[in-house]
């Protein structure tokens, strides 16, 4: 059974960091592409990075280009999403998501429960 | 502002046929495939619709997809009490080096 679960999330002030992970099972972990998914409360969701099963080729919303970064560790089955500069905007919940196909990153078929950062002072 | 554009809300009562749209340009939808997910609410996203017009096994034959140029739609036959819940589409976007695009969503009420 595919497992996704993310944690890290919390409480941080405007300008803070935060580091992500997300500890993936039941999959081999590094044949697939992996993403993270962001839905701010009461919005819509919000595709944010993606990275390929190698971890050699990464992807970033506009919105978060230059301030946050993703990579995982294949021989811990971990996805990881480092977050600098955070902004009251990057207020939501976070998923981690696993592609459907290899590293077609798009297709995503298992997400993670969510965790939650806010960002406030 | 999404990329992809949604209708905010559908509706239909049970047993009815309703329809979300999803319109997007050449650099999303134009050159690949559509995904769609309904999310319940309070959980996780899922699944529904992959490449365009396939169904994950699970899904219901009521759901369906289709794709035209640079739109797509998602069709419900035989709605039920239990499709009410949020549509989301999503397709790769090639420009800027390449990225996933969203749907703003579309609130589906069974009346």
């Amino acid at each position: 059974e595919v497992q996704l679960v993310e944690s890290g999330g919390g409480l941080v002030q405007p300008g803070g960091s935060l580091r992500l992970s997300c500890a993936a099972s039941g999959f081999t972990f590094s044949s697939y592409a992996m993403s993270w998914v962001r839905q701010a409360p009461g919005k819509g969701l919000e595709w944010v990075s993606g990275i390929s099963g190698s971890g050699g080729s990464t992807y970033y919303a506009d919105s978060v280009k230059g301030r946050f970064t993703i990579s995982r560790d294949n021989s811990k089955n971990t996805l990881y999403l480092q977050m600098i500069s955070l902004r009251a905007e990057d207020t939501a919940v976070y998923y981690c998501a696993k592609a459907r196909y290899g590293d077609y990153i798009p297709t995503i078929d298992y997400w993670g429960q969510g965790t939650l950062v806010t960002v406030s002072s | 502002q999404s990329v992809l554009t949604q209708p905010p809300s559908a509706s239909g009562t049970p047993g009815q046929r309703v329809t979300i749209s999803c319109s997007g340009s050449s650099s999303n939808i134009g050159s690949n495939t559509v995904n769609w997910y309904q999310q319940l609410p309070g959980t996780a996203p899922k699944l529904l619709i992959y490449s365009n017009n396939q169904r994950p096994s699970g899904v219901p034959d009521r759901f369906s997809g289709s794709k035209s140029g640079t739109s797509a739609s998602l069709a419900i036959s035989g709605l039920q009490s239990e499709d009410e819940a949020d549509y989301y589409c999503a397709a790769w976007d090639d420009s800027l080096n390449g990225h996933v695009v969203f749907g703003g969503g579309t609130k589906l009420t069974v009346l």
